[in-house]
């Protein structure tokens, strides 16, 4: 079974203050993304990965960075938490070695992020 | 038109009947469908994928894809209790990794 796990289940931050969420995969996948997920606005793609080092911007990306330097490891940076950050973050992996699961996309537990 | 639309109901359904969820999709989306469930305060979980025409089943659920009219449902036989949750749809971008995610659809089981 693929594993997606995330650094932390709840975190509390400051306005201003920069932010780290880490997300590892044990499947050797490619593709890996950040979603955010609001009450009404559903799931929004914040970055993806589709190899180490590569990354593409998703439909809002702004205030955010990501960091790839490992096939199993995405980050997801805000640079400097702002109150309209606060929210939950879900982590998927994606790349499944046979043809047919190669689109499948796992998610993570999700961090819950509440900035002050 | 949105890329893809779901109900976002809620949809109440009597435990041990066969709760139906729909989703429409626009022509920006590949032929690759995924159906997650979403239980309240926790992520989205895969449960079904279907790539071609035709229904596909698994257990209780059964997947239906029909391209000539752009929609692709999600049936539960004898639903549960343990069944209450969002149900989103998510076609696959096409020419791309990304999936669509459709806002979702609550569905409740009523014991």
């Amino acid at each position: 079974d693929v594993k997606v796990t995330q650094s932390s289940r709840y975190l509390v931050k400051r306005t201003g203050e920069k932010v780290f969420l880490e997300c590892v995969q044990d499947m050797d996948h490619e593709n890996m993304f950040w979603y955010r997920q609001d009450p009404g606005l559903g799931l929004r793609l914040i970055y993806f990965s589709y190899d180490v080092k590569m990354k593409e911007k998703g439909d809002i990306p702004e205030g955010y960075s990501v960091s790839r330097e490992k096939k199993e490891r995405f980050s997801l940076i805000l640079e400097s938490a702002s109150t309209n950050q606060t929210s939950m973050y879900l982590c998927a992996s994606q790349g499944g070695r046979r043809l047919a699961e190669y689109n499948e996309q796992f998610f993570g537990p999700g961090t819950r992020l509440t900035v002050l | 038109q949105k890329e893809v639309e779901q109900n976002s109901g809620p949809l109440s359904v009597p435990e041990g009947a066969i709760a139906s969820l729909n989703c429409t999709y626009s022509d920006r989306v590949s032929q690759s469908f995924f159906w997650y469930r979403q239980y309240s305060g926790k992520s989205p979980e895969l449960i079904m994928s279907i790539y071609s025409n035709g229904d596909k089943e698994d257990g209780r659920f059964t997947a239906q894809l029909n391209k000539a009219s752009q929609y692709v449902s999600l049936l539960i036989r004898d639903s549960q209790p343990s069944d209450s949750a969002t149900y989103l749809c998510a076609p696959r971008m096409d020419s791309s990794y990304k999936l669509i995610f459709g806002s979702g659809t609550r569905l409740l089981v009523r014991p």
